[in-house]
């Protein structure tokens, strides 16, 4: 069965400042799905970034970039030049390839500072 | 931007009862999802929804649960009898289906349901 682990419950950054959080996933299947999801309080789940397992570039999305490293099995994200709005809950999340259902990690809760 | 909606946002019902979840989700959407999440746990997945039929669920989804699309615009989650455990936060979410799985859903803003 596949897992995904977020191993940093709560994380607190500077604004401007750089963030990283963790994801750790476990698969046997060798195409698949990554995404982080943002949750600002009291508000939906939307998409902050994805990548596909086949692909070796790691994604961008403006200030927002992955590190994945397939043989480690590790997902992290970057947040550039951290802003207030950028606090939320983050959640790592996996999906076959042949599947459309998402595997959630437990979320870590970042709080950006002025 | 489309939104997915779900009503109502916080819904309180006492163990044994019956309730309904709603959801609309985005128009041309053809894929519909429910999750749920218990309060400082993950995100599980429930079910899937497809061309009118359950595609995937998980065991979490047993016969206390059922999904139906009414009216072609909304989304249902019913729970026949609650129990205290069913008390989590349920989301609700669509994906187009033109477009790959990678693309990722659009969640609703969820609603939270307590047992008591």
């Amino acid at each position: 069965a596949q897992t995904v682990t977020q191993s940093q419950p709560e994380m607190s950054v500077q604004e401007a400042e750089t963030v990283t959080l963790s994801c750790t996933y476990d698969t046997s299947e060798s195409n698949y799905y990554l995404f982080w999801y943002k949750q600002p309080p009291s508000r939906q789940m939307i998409l902050v970034i994805r990548q596909e397992a086949y692909k070796q570039q790691n994604a961008t999305e403006n200030r927002f970039s992955v590190n994945f490293q397939k043989a480690a099995k590790s997902f992290s994200l970057k947040i550039s030049d951290s802003q207030l709005g950028d606090t939320a809950m983050y959640f790592c999340a996996f999906s076959n390839y042949n599947t459309d259902k998402l595997i959630f990690g437990t979320g870590t809760r970042l709080q950006v500072f002025p | 931007e489309p939104e997915v909606t779900q009503t109502p946002s916080h819904q309180v019902t006492q163990m044994g009862q019956e309730v309904i979840l709603r959801c609309v989700p985005i128009s041309n959407h053809l894929y519909f999802y429910w999750y749920r999440q218990i309060l400082g746990q993950k995100v599980e997945f429930l079910v899937s929804f497809y061309n009118n039929e359950i595609s995937e669920k998980s065991e979490i989804f047993d016969d206390q649960f059922s999904v139906e699309r009414p009216d072609g615009s909304n989304f249902t989650l019913k729970i026949r009898s609650t129990k205290l455990e069913d008390s989590a936060m349920y989301f609700c979410a669509s994906r187009e289906g033109a477009t790959k799985i990678s693309d990722g859903y659009t969640f609703g803003s969820g609603t939270r349901l307590t047992v008591v």
